[in-house]
């Protein structure tokens, strides 16, 4: 059974700093992996997909990283900013049944 | 702009009573997905479906069915609502991409809160 791990289980740094966060999969036989935001009390917003093949993706001031093989994705914020603050959560699809699986997420908390 | 609209934001329902939580997705997707979120435990899945009237068992069925009689619509039904269904219920849908394992990006609808008394 996949198990999704993220750590730190929160995070808080000033503003402007750039910061790394962690995600790690048992079951490397995924199709792809999402990085998504939840703002308290609200749903969750799909920040970045990364499919199998790819090593990558960016979009804007956010880098996502793939290694399939060892089970871990990162999530790389640049020059944090205050609206930053939320909850992050990784989720890989399975190639077996297409089941997308949750991380408990980062709670990440940017000081102005 | 895409939506996953949820028919309710706040519901609050007695113990044993039949809840229908209803999700409605204009982007034309094949995936349709239901998940419940608990503070400490994250996002479970409950039941997905990736066909009108097809569906598929998540992590957490038990107590719990989902109907899809029409592509844009994935209702979760609780039979008898116990206290422990008191949760924040989550709609998301993606579409069908190449091959059978098609997932693509997943999205949210804002989400069911449902209090059982």
């Amino acid at each position: 059974k996949q198990e999704v791990t993220q750590i730190p289980a929160a995070l808080s740094v000033p503003e402007g700093e750039n910061l790394v966060l962690n995600c790690s999969f048992t079951d490397s036989a995924i199709y792809n992996l999402q990085w998504f935001r939840q703002d308290p009390g609200k749903g969750l917003t799909s920040l970045l997909l990364i499919q199998s093949s790819q090593r990558e993706q960016t979009s804007g001031r956010l880098n996502a990283s793939l290694d399939k093989s060892s089970g871990r994705s990162t999530l790389y914020i640049a020059a944090s900013q205050p609206g930053d603050s939320a909850t992050y959560l990784c989720a890989p699809t399975e190639n077996r049944d297409d089941k997308i699986i949750f991380g408990k997420g980062t709670r990440l908390h940017i000081l102005p | 702009d895409v939506k996953v609209t949820q028919s309710s934001r706040y519901l609050v329902k007695r113990t044993g009573e039949k809840v229908f939580l209803e999700c409605v997705q204009d982007m034309d997707h094949e995936n349709m997905f239901w998940y419940r979120q608990d503070p400490g435990l994250g996002l479970r899945l409950i039941y997905f479906s990736y066909d009108v009237k097809m569906k598929e068992k998540g992590d957490i069925p038990e107590g719990y069915s989902v109907s899809r009689e029409k592509k844009e619509r994935f209702s979760l039904i609780l039979e008898s609502a116990s206290t422990n269904q008191t949760s924040m219920y989550l709609c998301a849908s993606s579409g069908a991409g190449t091959g059978y394992s098609g997932a693509n990006v997943l999205t949210f609808g804002a989400g069911s809160r449902l209090t059982v008394l």
